[in-house]
């Protein structure tokens, strides 16, 4: 079974400029989420998907951070534009249906795309 | 507001030596994850505890949890330098609508196994 696909792997970019990053989830896996990991710290949820509905946005920063799933499959989040404090990895995990039975919450996480703004 | 606090935060053991990380979390869940991660590489699931005094054991790895003391551990026997890396614990929290889980991170204790 293949696993959860993100890219790029790495990016730099100056602060002001834009980047967006891709994920693929395990396929047949409704729910999606983007996390936020800067170094030395655990991962901080920024965007929880299911299907192609938003479940959790609440520590999204809107004003410069968006992100989409227009087909319930892959995503995108995008930073417009960057700013130094954004320099992290950015982790895409999923998981089946929030709510299916079978559903234990344990997420399945991607190699991750890291971010480097100057 | 769920805080998910771990210690320590650094671990420096040597080869077969016996250690427990802990996990502390402020608000009642019956939902907690262990997850290893090596650096530069993504999150590996470790463990899945879903009741009150689950216990999984995997290898030199045994994780536990009670609800009650809202405190999850993570015993390590017998070290191994293969088990250098940072391990996280994450509670998952259903929210006030119970549409909808959260999970939300420890800051990760980085272990160093020594020969």
């Amino acid at each position: 079974e293949a696993g959860v696909a993100q890219s790029p792997r790495y990016k730099i970019i100056e602060k002001r400029q834009s980047v967006a990053f891709w994920c693929n989830p395990i396929s047949g896996h409704a729910t999606l989420y983007w996390y936020q990991q800067i170094l030395g710290q655990g991962p901080k949820l920024l965007i929880q998907f299911q299907n192609n509905g938003v479940v959790d946005d609440s520590q999204l920063p809107k004003d410069r951070f968006s992100a989409e799933r227009l087909k319930g499959v892959d995503s995108t989040l995008k930073i417009q534009p960057a700013k130094l404090e954004d320099s992290a990895v950015y982790l895409c995990a999923s998981s089946p249906h929030l709510f299916l039975g079978t559903n234990t919450g344990e997420l399945f996480f991607g190699e991750g795309s890291r971010l480097t703004v100057l | 507001e769920l805080k998910v606090e771990q210690n320590p935060l650094f671990l420096s053991m040597q080869e077969g030596k016996n250690y427990t990380i802990y996990c502390n979390y402020s608000t009642t869940s019956d939902r907690l994850y262990w997850y290893r991660q090596d650096p530069g590489k993504s999150l590996e699931s470790l463990f899945v505890l879903l009741s009150n005094g689950a216990v999984k054991q995997e290898g030199r790895l045994m994780a536990s949890l009670d609800t009650k003391a809202r405190l999850s551990t993570l015993h390590i026997t017998a070290a191994v330098h293969d088990l250098s890396a940072t391990y996280f614990c994450a509670v998952d929290l259903l929210n006030s609508g119970g549409s909808n889980y959260k999970l939300t991170f420890g800051k990760g204790t980085l272990l160093t196994v020594n020969p």
